[in-house]
């Protein structure tokens, strides 16, 4: 079946530094993906929308300066937590939307810790 | 209103019950529904989706109904292996459509 991979699955971080999270498609072209972050037995919470040669759609609240989103091929989508503190410590995870049966799948996740 | 309401649970079960969860959306507009199951600390998983006649996999029943804005999922005899969290998922159709998903039905099954 379709497949999403993301990478690294684990990041440990200092304040201050940027952290880049990659998400791949591996098995069909997405024009659009999207980038949720979760906190501990909390529900998944969508930060920002990936377009294809276009500008990322921020959730309400979400900094778009702070969360840098590009998605420069079909296939590959990169979310870049920039001067990153403590507070940005979560789990950060991809999906895309299969074109047919329109699912979502989703990359394994990143956790991000920021010390 | 949330978008996506369903009880957080848990629920806790033993081994070869029957339990069902219930979930309801707000957007009339919604034309595809998911089930996913997530396990704690890792990603969400498709576990079916869910079709307006209603639909059967194995020991998982879903059913929708539109008027009410309701879905739900059975799951008969149930395994230890069963026990995550269980998110509705209703979407517009469209691949550039996101998901919205609610904080989920957590399960237990114990032995």
């Amino acid at each position: 079946g379709a497949v999403v991979s993301q990478h690294p699955s684990r990041v440990i971080c200092k304040s201050g530094t940027s952290v880049k999270i990659e998400c791949r498609s591996l098995d069909f072209q997405a024009t659009t993906m999207f980038w949720y972050r979760q906190f501990p037995k909390k529900s998944l919470m969508l930060m920002a929308t990936s377009n294809e040669g276009s500008k990322a759609t921020y959730e309400q609240g979400v900094e778009k300066d702070k969360f840098l989103i590009n998605h420069a091929s079909l296939t590959l989508s990169t979310l870049t937590v920039t001067s990153a503190h403590p507070e940005d410590s979560s789990f950060y995870i991809c999906s895309a939307r299969n074109p047919g049966p329109r699912e979502a799948f989703f990359g394994q996740g990143t956790r991000l810790t920021v010390v | 209103r949330k978008e996506v309401e369903q009880d957080p649970g848990p629920f806790n079960v033993p081994e070869g019950a029957t339990v069902a969860f219930n979930c309801t959306y707000s957007n009339s507009a919604s034309q595809s529904f998911f089930w996913y199951r997530q396990d704690c600390r890792k990603e969400p998983k498709l576990l079916m989706s869910v079709y307006s006649s209603g639909n059967e996999d194995g020991r998982f029943t879903a059913q929708l109904n539109r008027a009410s804005q309701y879905i739900s999922l059975l799951i008969r005899d149930s395994k230890l292996s069963d026990s995550a969290t269980y998110l509705c998922v209703p979407s517009l159709s469209g691949g550039y459509n996101k998901l919205i998903f609610g904080a989920g039905t957590r399960l237990a099954v114990h032995p």
